[in-house]
């Protein structure tokens, strides 16, 4: 069964980089029926899609976070990276990774990582 | 892209069954039959227990089921059960953007 495990820094100062890897276990990033997403959810909020990588890197987005944020795959070590620059308090959040499974009669976001609390503050 | 809309509670008595409802636009939940739904019980990442709109993942009840109507899709969960005390999410592909609903707190009475 595949499981993904979110590391990275838990307090991240204002207008600085949050850095989050996401690691794949029990299963291949390779996979071209596959994206690699990141979610995240304000304290006590709902979810709000961040974005996803392909394993040959392509990306894809949200549009009202796009110019902050970049993406990266690591094949050789089945993990993939969100960097989010210019954080502010609003960027506190759990973060999480999921796969995003592109299969014909099943498309959905369907394995989660247990996510990681990322606090802004100084 | 706008949230997708949900009904910010919905509760009802062990046994009974309960619709929650999400409503999105054509651009999203009408033009694709691609709307998923989450449970998430506090402190745990969400669990995917409806996808392409009714389909059930292996391991999730049949007492969970999915349909759509237009641009609003609909998740009934019957013979209600505690441990079905829970936020429940719907996701729609917008192609290529996913969009969540705000969420829904169902409470078991």
């Amino acid at each position: 069964q595949v499981q993904l495990q979110e590391s990275g820094p838990g307090l991240v100062r204002p207008s600085q980089t949050l850095s989050l890897t996401c690691t794949v276990s029990g299963g291949s990033i390779s996979s071209g029926s596959y994206f690699w997403s990141w979610i995240r959810q304000h304290p006590g909020k709902g979810l709000e899609w961040i974005g996803y990588i392909s394993h040959t890197g392509s990306t894809s987005y949200s549009p009202s976070l796009k110019s902050r944020i970049f993406m990266s795959v690591d094949t050789s070590k089945n993990q993939f990276s969100l960097r989010l620059s210019s954080v502010t308090a609003a960027d506190t959040a759990v973060y999480y990774c999921a796969r995003d499974m592109r299969v014909v009669g099943a498309t959905t976001i369907d394995y989660w990582g247990q996510g990681i609390l990322v606090t802004v503050s100084s | 892209q706008s949230a997708l809309t949900q009904p910010a509670s919905v509760s009802g008595s062990p046994g009974q069954w309960i619709t929650i409802s999400c409503t999105g636009t054509s651009s999203d939940v009408g033009k694709y039959n691609l709307v998923s739904w989450y449970q998430q019980h506090p402190g745990q990442a969400p669990k995917l227990i409806i996808y392409e709109g009714s389909i059930r993942p292996s391991g999730v009840s049949n007492r969970f089921s999915g349909s759509k109507s237009g641009n609003t899709a609909s998740l009934t969960i019957s013979g209600l059960q505690a441990e079905d005390e829970a936020d429940y999410y719907c996701c729609s592909y917008t192609g290529p953007p996913w969009v969540f609903g705000g969420g829904t707190k169902v409470t078991v009475l």
